[in-house]
C-alpha cells in the first residue's frame, strides 16, 4: 500500500518568515495530494490540494509543489502569522479511494 | 463546504462494553465515508472505507469483527467498537467525500476505555 513520509516533525519559525514542509509518497498511482491543518482537539481542515496533472498551485500565502518523477510534494507558507501555528498533514490518494496521511508537522510561529 | 457531524463527541466506558459512534452528513449525500483513528500527537490512520449499501473495506491490521461499520444510508455511517479495551482509547474521526476527492471531516469522537 501507499506509504507517505513527512518532514520535519516539528518546525518553529519567526513571524513573517516562510515555512516549508515536505512529503514523499511511494505509490506512483497516487494522483491527488491534499494538505490539512489541524488545531488541537479539532478536526482537520483542507487548506490546499494538488492533482498530479499540475506542478504547482498557489492560494494567497499558501502554495504546494509536486514532483511526480521524484514522488514528493511540498507545502510552502509565506509571511507566517501566529494563527498559522497548528499541525499540518499531507496525504496521498488515488482519485479519492483511500487517503494515506503523513506523520504530521507541528508548526509554531513565534511572534 | 459540506457539514459532517459525529455523535457522541466524548464517551467514557468500561472495558468490555461496546460503543457506537455515528457519522452524519447534514447537507449532502455521501456514497463514501472513511473512518480514521488518531492517537495523541500522531497522524490519522485510515481504518476502513465505508460504502453505502455494501460491506466496508478494512485496512490491513484492522479487525473487522472488532470495529463494525454500517453504512445504511447516504447520510449515516456508524462505527461500533465491540468489547472495548483501554488500548482502543483514541480519537475517532469520520470523513465524507463531496465533489469527487474533497474530504470533509467530522469533529471527532474521543473514546476513553477504563
Amino acid at each position: 500500500g501507499e506509504n507517505v513520509e513527512q518532514h520535519p516533525s516539528t518546525l518553529s519559525v519567526q513571524e513573517g518568515d516562510s515555512a516549508v514542509i515536505k512529503c514523499t509518497y511511494s505509490d506512483s498511482a497516487s494522483n491527488y495530494f491534499p494538505w490539512y491543518k489541524q488545531e488541537l482537539g479539532k478536526r482537520p481542515q483542507l487548506i490546499i490540494d494538488i492533482r498530479s496533472n499540475v506542478g504547482e498551485k498557489k492560494d494567497q500565502r499558501i502554495a504546494v509543489t509536486l514532483n511526480k518523477t521524484a514522488k514528493h510534494f511540498s507545502l510552502h507558507i509565506t509571511e507566517t502569522q501566529p494563527e498559522d501555528s497548528a499541525v499540518y498533514f499531507c496525504a496521498a490518494s488515488i482519485t479519492g479511494n483511500q487517503f494515506y496521511f503523513g506523520t504530521g508537522t507541528s508548526l509554531t510561529v513565534i511572534p | 463546504g459540506a457539514v459532517v457531524s459525529q455523535h457522541p463527541s466524548w464517551v467514557i466506558c468500561k472495558s468490555g462494553t461496546s460503543v457506537k459512534i455515528e457519522c452524519r452528513s447534514l447537507d449532502f449525500q455521501a456514497t463514501t465515508m472513511f473512518w480514521y483513528r488518531q492517537f495523541p500527537k500522531q497522524s490519522l490512520m485510515l481504518m476502513a472505507t465505508s460504502n453505502e449499501g455494501s460491506k466496508a473495506t478494512y485496512e490491513q491490521g484492522v479487525e473487522k469483527d472488532k470495529f463494525l461499520i454500517n453504512h445504511a444510508s447516504l447520510t449515516l455511517s456508524t462505527l461500533t467498537v465491540t468489547s472495548a479495551h483501554p488500548e482502543d482509547s483514541s480519537f475517532y474521526i469520520c470523513s465524507q467525500l463531496a465533489g469527487g476527492e474533497t474530504q470533509y471531516f467530522g469533529p471527532g469522537t474521543r473514546l476513553l476505555v477504563l
